[in-house]
């Protein structure tokens, strides 16, 4: 089955303590970011990577950190995790060209920082 | 840059009413547009796309239809039910690229 998985699901914290949310996917694809939902705001783009050592910042990538060492991982990293981090967050992947090409998204990381 | 805005919500609605939740966009290049729909607890999943003027993408009843002239990409459904109940995202991208920028959302409850 196609899917794209993120761990953990749930996570609390307490500011400052370096944390890291792991996402997988089994789809070849080349493609994955990162994005956080806030109420009101939508989601927005953490970071993303074309394939695998290529990454690049999204709108809001402040006080974030990603890899590329794997195709199919795409680590996200707080290493100083701070209460307005605290959001939902979802991992996605797709293709790579010139169609419209499906995102799959992860099931999403609720991430609180007390 | 580009940019997605879509109706505020909650949209309330009760079973077998008709929807639409308006979206427009602006982008340079040509984008292709998108709805995702994400249901209580879950991920973001594909509703229906189309990649270029007059196309109509459709899917479970919900129907959206690209329109250059007014930038916009409104969502339709004839007959709703509560299981649509959930969050429903606009969204571009640009073709040639696979970064999506997305609307706010917008959240449709209905009622039996």
């Amino acid at each position: 089955e196609a899917q794209v998985t993120q761990n953990p699901r749930y996570l609390i914290t307490v500011t400052g303590k370096k944390l890291t949310v792991t996402c997988s996917q089994n789809m070849n694809h080349e493609y994955m970011s990162w994005y956080r939902q806030d109420p009101g705001l939508g989601l927005r783009q953490i970071y993303y990577s074309m394939n695998v050592e290529v990454t690049d910042k999204g709108d809001v990538p402040e006080g974030y950190k990603v890899s590329r060492k794997e195709k199919r991982n795409f680590p996200l990293i707080l290493e100083s995790p701070s209460p307005n981090q605290t959001s939902l967050y979802f991992c996605a992947s797709t293709a790579i060209g010139a169609g419209a090409y499906e995102q799959y998204f992860g099931p999403g990381t609720r991430l609180t920082v007390t | 840059g580009d940019s997605v805005t879509q109706m505020e919500g909650p949209v309330t609605l009760s079973e077998e009413a008709f929807l639409t939740i308006n979206c427009t966009y602006t982008a340079t290049g040509y984008p292709s547009l998108f709805w995702y729909v994400q249901y209580p607890g879950e991920g973001l999943q594909l509703l229906l796309k189309a990649t270029k003027a007059d196309d109509k993408g459709s899917n479970k009843g919900f129907e959206a239809t690209y329109r250059k002239e007014t930038t916009s990409f409104h969502l339709e459904k004839g007959s709703v039910q509560v299981s649509d109940s959930a969050v429903y995202f606009c969204a571009l991208s640009v073709t040639g690229y696979s970064t999506l920028t997305f609307g706010k959302g917008t959240m449709l409850l209905v009622s039996p």
